[in-house]
């Protein structure tokens, strides 16, 4: 069964703490994507990676950490430097070959952080 | 801003009426694309139109691309109380290193 997961569903944290999110994709999708919906609000990219050991910032990237040392995963840390956490995250991959770089993204789905 | 700009921001119609809507942006693009999201859920991917077409189907949606207004819309036809969740554009700007930028939503609600 092909897809993208995410977890926990729901993640607490205290203040002070680091958190991890997790994603992982059976896709074999080269690029993954993090991003971050605020109720309301449409989605804003947190940081993306286009191929393993490599990722950028994206729009709104300060507090936050990524790694990417497998294909399948990349995981998202929300740490004590972001103050404002709270919000649902969402994960998502995507196939990079040259002519069609930018298409369709497939979403995990979410997590729910919410701060104690 | 170069995101997706959505109107409207909330409609609401009763089952088997159409549901349409826009959405603008700012900047030449190499696709646009819409999503769907349930409440709480990952968003869904809808239908992808690229620069070079006008109109676009799949099932009971039909999303047109004016690249001289700069703008799209969405149309639902024959809606369900089950089409009732958020649309969220997405463009694909040039030079973009293959990110998305996503407009506002629109949320849809069909009662039935």
């Amino acid at each position: 069964d092909g897809g993208i997961t995410q977890s926990p569903k729901y993640l607490f944290r205290k203040e002070g703490q680091n958190v991890t999110l997790s994603c992982e994709q059976n896709l074999n999708h080269d690029a993954m994507y993090w991003y971050r919906q605020d109720p309301g609000q449409g989605l804003r990219l947190i940081y993306y990676s286009q191929i393993v050991n490599d990722f950028q910032k994206g729009d709104i990237a300060e507090g936050y950490s990524v790694s990417r040392e497998k294909k399948e995963s990349f995981p998202l840390t929300v740490t004590s430097a972001q103050k404002n956490p709270t919000a649902f995250y969402l994960c998502a991959s995507s196939s990079t070959s040259r002519d069609r770089w930018g298409e369709t993204q497939y979403f995990g789905p979410g997590t729910r952080l919410l701060v104690l | 801003s170069q995101q997706g700009e959505e109107d409207p921001q909330a409609l609401s119609i009763q089952e088997g009426e159409n549901a349409t809507m826009n959405c603008s942006y700012k900047t030449s693009i190499n696709n646009l694309q819409w999503y769907r999201q349930n409440s709480g859920r990952g968003l869904v991917h809808l239908i992808l139109i690229r620069s070079n077409e006008r109109e676009k189907h799949s099932g009971r949606l039909r999303v047109t691309l004016d690249t001289s207004k700069k703008s799209s819309s969405l149309l639902i036809t024959a809606s369900r109380a089950a089409d009732t969740a958020s649309y969220f554009c997405a463009i694909y700007p040039y030079n973009q290193g293959g990110k998305l930028i996503f407009g506002q939503g629109t949320e849809l609600s069909v009662k039935p």
